[in-house]
């Protein structure tokens, strides 16, 4: 079955601190893993895909299929960090394609 | 500017009251999909559409219904609301090459 775990409801931080928000996956085809971010009362956003190998506001993920996780890094918070974070899996099968969200991580970062 | 667009935005309404909350997108994107969002349960797509005419039903579609008439609308119809089905609504598209999906701004829903 296709799942993205994310066993993390709530992350909290201090400000400076190193974030690894995690997520695991499961799907027997080739994955592609998004994470989207949702700030307070704003609509869901890309943060970054791993085809794309990019690091956005500080933020990078990288796909281990040994591990099937795709778990999000930063090496030093900031408090405009604090938002919640999605974990996303998109699969394709014959003509259908659908994108399956993990339940998502609420990051805070304290001052 | 590209974007995906809902109303209402916000929509208070009683038990057994048809609703019925539109979504329209400008990128000219072939996947459109609706979720919803609700504490502790992330987010859990309802109904998809490939393409005009074409829908099929996600993880949670009892209760909800969709059209795709049009490549850029696909409304969510809510026959007969049930207060389970208060919750905050995202509509988002992509195109069929995949890739970033595109979230509306959501709607609130209250049933009493």
């Amino acid at each position: 079955a296709q799942r993205v775990t994310q066993p993390e409801k709530l992350l909290s931080v201090f400000k400076g601190a190193p974030v690894e928000l995690k997520c695991n996956y499961s799907y027997s085809g080739s994955p592609e893993l998004f994470w989207y971010v949702q700030y307070s009362r704003q609509r869901l956003q890309l943060l970054l895909r791993h085809i794309s190998r990019e690091s956005i506001k500080g933020f990078t993920a990288d796909l281990n299929k040994g591990e099937t996780s795709f778990h999000l890094k930063k090496p030093f918070a900031q408090e405009e960090d604090s938002a919640m974070y999605y974990c996303a899996l998109s699969t394709r099968m014959d003509s259908s394609y659908k994108l399956i969200f993990g339940s998502g991580t609420r990051l805070l970062v304290r001052p | 500017e590209a974007q995906v667009t809902q109303n209402p935005r916000y929509l208070i309404t009683v038990t057994g009251k048809k609703l019925t909350v539109t979504c329209s997108q400008n990128m000219n994107h072939e996947y459109m999909s609706w979720y919803r969002q609700d504490p502790g349960l992330g987010l859990r797509q309802i109904y998809y559409s490939m393409n005009v005419e074409v829908t099929d039903k996600g993880d949670v579609p009892e209760g909800y219904k969709v059209s795709r008439k049009e490549k850029r609308n696909f409304p969510l119809i809510l026959e007969s609301p049930s207060p389970n089905q208060t919750s905050l609504y995202f509509c988002a598209s992509t195109g069929l090459a995949g890739g970033t999906q595109y979230f509306g701004p959501g709607t609130r829903l209250l049933v009493l």
